[in-house]
């Protein structure tokens, strides 16, 4: 039972290029989330799903995407790089109630120069 | 909006003393789960406690409680018997009953355990 797993760890691009983070869980957890950290800021939720084939926005979505085709794979998705989207980015699955409890992935960070 | 604040940017602590981090927040939900996150250097995210609002009596796990006041919409984290491995990022965090993945954290407070 691997829980969250996140690839890759660390990446730097360029501004202007595209790339995808993944994130896979082994619960069969329907809640998946994205969170983006950043120095000062705590943890601020973009995308989030509630089940395969559904999506929403969170608190910060702009410059992201996401897309959920089975309950294990959660993708988070960036178009265009600008340097405001250097942070360290967590995924994370929940069973909803009555825990609760989000499973955090151990984290990508994320440099764009 | 659901506010989390963390007025405690760092604090620090002797082995085996106790301490007590500070947590507010704003909402005009009656349900809801507040949560305290600990994030040590390894970056990994470990649940520490949970609470339900419903739940008058606070939670304890371990070395690990809370003094919750709903009125006061306050919830402070107490660690006990303090061990240098409680060096970590303390977040506190809040989630409406009503949606399970819209999660407010605060800033967070950086603790350290001196010897």
């Amino acid at each position: 039972n691997a829980g969250v797993t996140q690839t890759p760890k660390f990446q730097v691009l360029k501004t202007g290029q595209s790339m995808t983070l993944q994130c896979a869980q082994d619960m069969n957890h329907e809640y998946m989330s994205w969170y983006r950290q950043d120095p000062g800021m705590g943890l601020r939720l973009i995308h989030y799903s509630v089940g395969a084939g559904i999506t929403d926005q969170g608190e910060v979505p702009n410059g992201y995407n996401v897309s959920r085709s089975t309950t294990e794979d959660f993708p988070l998705r960036l178009l265009s790089a600008a340097p405001s989207q250097t942070s360290v980015y967590f995924c994370a699955s929940s069973s909803g109630p009555p825990y609760n409890e989000q499973f955090f992935g151990p984290g990508t960070r994320l440099t764009v120069l | 909006a659901q506010t989390v604040t963390q007025s405690q940017p760092e604090m620090s602590v002797q082995e085996a003393e106790t301490v007590t981090l500070s947590c507010t927040y704003d909402t005009s939900e009656s349900n809801y789960y507040l949560f305290w996150y600990k994030q040590p250097p390894s970056r990994q995210m470990i649940l520490v406690i949970r609470q339900e609002a419903y739940k008058q009596q606070n939670a304890t796990e371990n070395r690990f409680s809370v003094n919750f006041q709903k009125a006061a919409k306050s919830f402070s984290l107490k660690i006990s018997d303090s061990q240098l491995g409680d060096t970590a990022m303390y977040f506190c965090a809040f989630k409406r009953y009503s949606n399970n993945n819209d999660m407010r954290f605060g800033a967070g407070t950086r603790l350290t355990v001196k010897p």
